[in-house]
């Protein structure tokens, strides 16, 4: 069975720092492109950052660039999300995906972990 | 960005009935691979998203065939021949052409 949990949400200050884990199981981790996606309270879906299966490609949507860090651990079937500045507009439930191909055809999805920003 | 533009963004239908959700791109989906990177998923309430169809047309493992998607280009429909309670939702196309990707609004579905 496939299984994609993440893990490590919570409250925070603007300025503060988090880091997600999205832990798989149920299929090669090494196969796949993997996906952070957003969901802000009521609203749609952002994709956040992408990570190519052997790491050596990443990508940013440019609200996180160079404030967020999408990277892996294949040994480990785990995905990571280092969120570093966070701002208000950051609140949001973030959720991880794989990806076989790399062309957004995200065809699991975790169950999502929120992250709060507020002072 | 590419800028998705779903329609209508609520639809509320009667069971039974069908229901048809517009989806356009403001550039070309197409890639140079000869596929149009555009999908569709559905987002129950209180549930993670679930993808549906994906390069327009090619629907997922267990999702009913009551579900179709079509267009080229730009414009893209999907469409649900006779919709059941289990559909109430909010619908997202999404394009994986150019990134970032990018979701439409969404389409709410809900019970007449």
């Amino acid at each position: 069975e496939v299984r994609l949990v993440e893990s490590g949400g919570g409250l925070l200050q603007p300025g503060g720092s988090l880091r997600l884990s999205c832990a798989v199981s149920g299929f090669t981790f090494s196969d796949y492109w993997m996906t952070w996606v957003r969901q802000a309270p009521g609203k749609g879906l952002e994709c956040v950052a992408h990570i190519k299966q052997d790491g050596t490609e990443k990508y940013y949507v440019d609200s996180v660039e160079g404030r967020f860090t999408i990277s892996r651990d294949n040994a480990k079937n785990s995905l990571f999300l280092q969120m570093d500045s966070l701002r208000v507009e950051d609140t949001a439930v973030y959720y991880c995906g794989r990806d076989r191909w790399g062309a957004g055809m995200v065809d699991f999805w975790g169950q999502g972990t929120l992250v709060t920003v507020s002072s | 960005d590419v800028v998705m533009t779903q329609s209508p963004l609520s639809l509320p239908v009667t069971l039974g009935q069908p229901a048809s959700i517009s989806c356009r791109s403001s550039q070309s989906l197409v890639y140079s691979d000869g596929n149009t990177y555009l999908h569709w998923f559905q987002q129950r309430p209180g549930q993670s998203p679930r993808r549906l169809i994906y390069k327009v047309s090619n629907r997922d493992s267990g999702v009913p065939d009551r579900f179709s998607g079509s267009g080229s280009g730009t414009d893209f429909t999907l469409k649900i021949s006779r919709v059941e309670a289990e559909d109430v939702g909010v619908y997202y196309c999404m394009q994986g052409r150019h990134w970032p990707w990018t979701f439409g609004q969404g389409t709410k579905v809900e019970i007449k």
